[in-house]
């Protein structure tokens, strides 16, 4: 079984402040995901990355795919309370063509 | 509707009784998905349904568990003999078509199961 590692596990900073937090495994996906999730609500799907050392934007988020398709991170540029949440990797599994695999979260908090 | 819905929203049930959880896909999504997510944890998956066959029920933790979608569209997750440790937020997700790189899932809010 792949497993997703993801780190920090908790993140309290200031507004406007830059964070940028890690996924990793030592397993190879075909693809990874980035979800956040809202007490009380299920994960919404932020991006998906497919090529290794893919890069992309999503206003102040920025994913990067690592170049063996073993890693990813995510980056908030000048961040906002509105940014605030868990966030959560996801694999697809090689073997199975719809499981995909999530890492434990990382629960963010944006300080006014 | 216009979501993933799932019902009940919170279940508080005791140990040892028998406990269903419904979830409404969207309409059109032939894949449907369950996963259990305990309390600082990522979600767990659990099995997934392509039409109304369990194409992979790898997750599920034992033989208590047990999942239908007998026409192809709602899902029911079944628990049987229910255990303290049952206790976790199941999520349901749908998707329009499994076995794609994207595979965007759209999950519902989740059923809460408390076993005392």
């Amino acid at each position: 079984t792949q497993l997703l590692e993801q780190s920090p596990q908790f993140l309290s900073i200031q507004e406007g402040e830059n964070l940028t937090v890690y996924c990793n495994s030592s397993s190879v996906f075909s693809s990874l995901q980035w979800y956040r999730q809202e007490p009380g609500e299920g994960p919404v799907l932020l991006v998906t990355v497919v090529t290794g050392g893919e890069v992309k934007k999503l206003k102040r988020l920025t994913f990067q795919f690592g170049d063996a398709r073993k890693d990813s991170s995510l980056h908030i540029t000048a961040a906002q309370p509105g940014d605030t949440g868990l966030y959560l990797c996801a694999g697809d599994e090689y073997s199975s063509a719809s499981k995909i695999i999530f890492g434990s979260g990382t629960r963010l908090s944006i300080r006014p | 509707g216009a979501g993933v819905s799932q019902t009940p929203s919170n279940k508080v049930t005791e140990k040892g009784k028998y406990v269903e959880l419904r979830c409404d896909p969207i309409s059109g999504h032939t894949a449907l998905y369950w996963y259990r997510q305990s309390l600082g944890q990522g979600p767990e998956f659990l099995i997934y349904f392509q039409g109304t066959g369990a194409a992979d029920d790898s997750g599920l933790p034992n033989d208590r568990f047990f999942a239908v979608r007998p026409e192809g569209s709602v899902s029911t997750l079944k628990i049987q003999r229910t255990e303290r440790g049952d206790s976790a937020v199941y999520l349901c997700a749908s998707s329009l078509s499994p076995g794609s790189s994207y595979n965007e899932q759209f999950f519902g809010p989740g059923t809460r199961l408390t076993v005392l």
